[in-house]
């Protein structure tokens, strides 16, 4: 089954861009995979998902300083224009038959 | 606008059980898969279990499985998780989601929160 691994922390300037990594492992690197944001005190808001080739499809509502890529095992969410509200957990997600899977979670501080 | 809405939750003793519900609108509810994910105190998103569009498959993580069971009513638009056997480590907020076929999901209710404690 997949396995996701994503770093515990990251942080970037107001303003600046930031990129998540999330790496798929233990499974074929052709999985598709989900990004989901959580603000403190709320529940996950799904904010894309990732194909293989690169190719994402955002959710309703999802500004376009969000934007995800692809390469390899790798899957990528930059968040462009960093404001405050930014600020936030942020989720991989992926699924195979019979399971789904996430990522640790990665805290984003805007300073 | 869709909405998920879980209730359910609450305290109850080591052995206990409590059963979830979410309210679904805003969509054809039957042509969904659902999702239970819960949230550990200060831990990462761990998924639960889902169940197809029909109800006619479910699936388990493996530290629910034999004491949690999905299942939904698609007349009531309503999913539920029936949770037996509980114990100190599902102390969590549980979430219900929507899952686009067998694939990511799109839209998450706000939660509702089960402690279980003596």
């Amino acid at each position: 089954q997949p396995v996701l691994t994503q770093s515990p922390s990251a942080s970037a300037s107001l303003g600046a861009s930031v990129k998540l990594t999330c790496t798929l492992s233990s499974g074929p690197s052709s999985y598709a995979v989900a990004w989901h944001q959580q603000l403190p005190e709320r529940g996950p808001r799904y904010l894309m998902h990732i194909n293989s080739d690169g190719s994402h499809s955002k959710g309703d509502g999802i500004p376009d300083r969000f934007s995800g890529s692809s390469s390899g095992a790798e899957r990528f969410l930059t968040i462009s224009s960093l404001q405050s509200e930014d600020e936030a957990d942020y989720y991989c997600q992926t699924w195979a038959t019979g399971i789904v899977v996430f990522g640790g979670g990665t805290k984003l501080t805007v300073l | 606008q869709v909405q998920l809405v879980e209730s359910g939750g609450g305290l109850v003793k080591p052995g206990g059980s409590l059963r979830l519900s979410c309210a679904a609108s805003g969509f054809t509810f039957s042509d969904y898969y659902m999702t239970w994910i819960r949230q550990a105190p200060g831990k990462g998103l761990e998924w639960v279990s889902y169940i197809t569009s029909s109800g006619s498959s479910v699936y388990y993580a493996d530290s629910v499985q034999g004491r949690f069971t999905i299942y939904r009513d698609n007349a009531k638009s309503s999913l539920y998780l029936q949770m037996d056997s509980l114990r100190a480590d599902d102390t969590a907020v549980y979430y219900c989601a929507r899952r686009l076929a067998a694939t990511y999901l799109d839209y998450w209710g706000q939660g509702t929160l089960v402690t279980v404690s003596s």
